[in-house]
């Protein structure tokens, strides 16, 4: 987890409220990603970015929306439009192309939580 | 299209026995393969990889991974286990087609490894 932060560890959301989960990396890493746990479905891409400024939709981006306006931040909004947003959110980044770079390091996590 | 399957959602093993949890992929191309394993509430940590070269790899924490072309197989291996190797565990292929998928990681759903004492 060292070098990855996500804040916070558990967030409550109101039915209709958008909330932002915060991930920051301090690795120099120009490729950063959000998946979505839930159990027994393994990790789904929800977004990603290889450089600033520029983000692409993973499998299941609906509901959701990201920016990437430097290079050590990647906040994923889980908007009211997502009705089922319930899951472990996991923030990863990696050094970017190249055979010996690609190796995604993950954060801690941020449980979300339906009220 | 790349994707990985782990075929056991479980695996039990008694400490000290040796312990394979089981990968298989399918990409395009040639492979790069991941492991990483999970502790409860926690993010995925990294385990080992196979880029080219042996097909045995060696981890962390005594973790070993065999890549087998032929069976298109990337099994994680451990000699002993142990009962703190109780973790859920990921195998993952990474995309190396070209364009704006380039760089991400296809996972399978997870093994749930439990050594018991």
């Amino acid at each position: 987890d060292g070098g990855i932060t996500q804040s916070p560890k558990y967030l409550f959301r109101k039915e209709g409220q958008n909330v932002t989960l915060s991930c920051e990396q301090n690795l120099n890493h120009d490729a950063m990603y959000w998946y979505r746990q839930d159990p027994g479905q393994g990790l789904r891409l929800i977004y990603y970015s290889q450089i600033v400024n520029d983000f692409q939709k993973g499998d299941i981006a609906e509901g959701y929306s990201v920016s990437r306006e430097k290079k050590e931040s990647f906040p994923l909004t889980v908007t009211s439009a997502q009705k089922n947003p319930t899951a472990f959110y996991l923030c990863a980044s990696s050094r970017g192309e190249g055979p010996l770079q690609e190796t995604q390091y993950f954060g801690p996590g941020t449980r979300l939580l339906v009220l | 299209a790349q994707s990985v399957a782990q075929p056991e959602d479980q695996v039990n093993v008694a400490e000290g026995n040796p312990l394979t949890v089981k990968c298989t992929y399918s990409v395009s191309g040639n492979p790069y393969l991941f492991w990483y394993v999970q502790y409860p509430n926690r993010g995925l940590q990294f385990l080992l990889k196979y880029i080219t070269g042996d097909n045995l790899v060696k981890g962390s924490y005594g973790f070993e991974a065999e890549f087998n072309k032929s069976q298109t197989s990337f099994h994680l291996k451990k000699p002993s286990a142990l009962v703190s190797d109780s973790a859920l565990y990921f195998c993952a292929v990474r995309d190396m087609g070209g364009g704006s998928t380039l760089g991400r990681l296809y996972f399978g759903r997870g093994t749930q490894l439990t050594v018991w004492p």
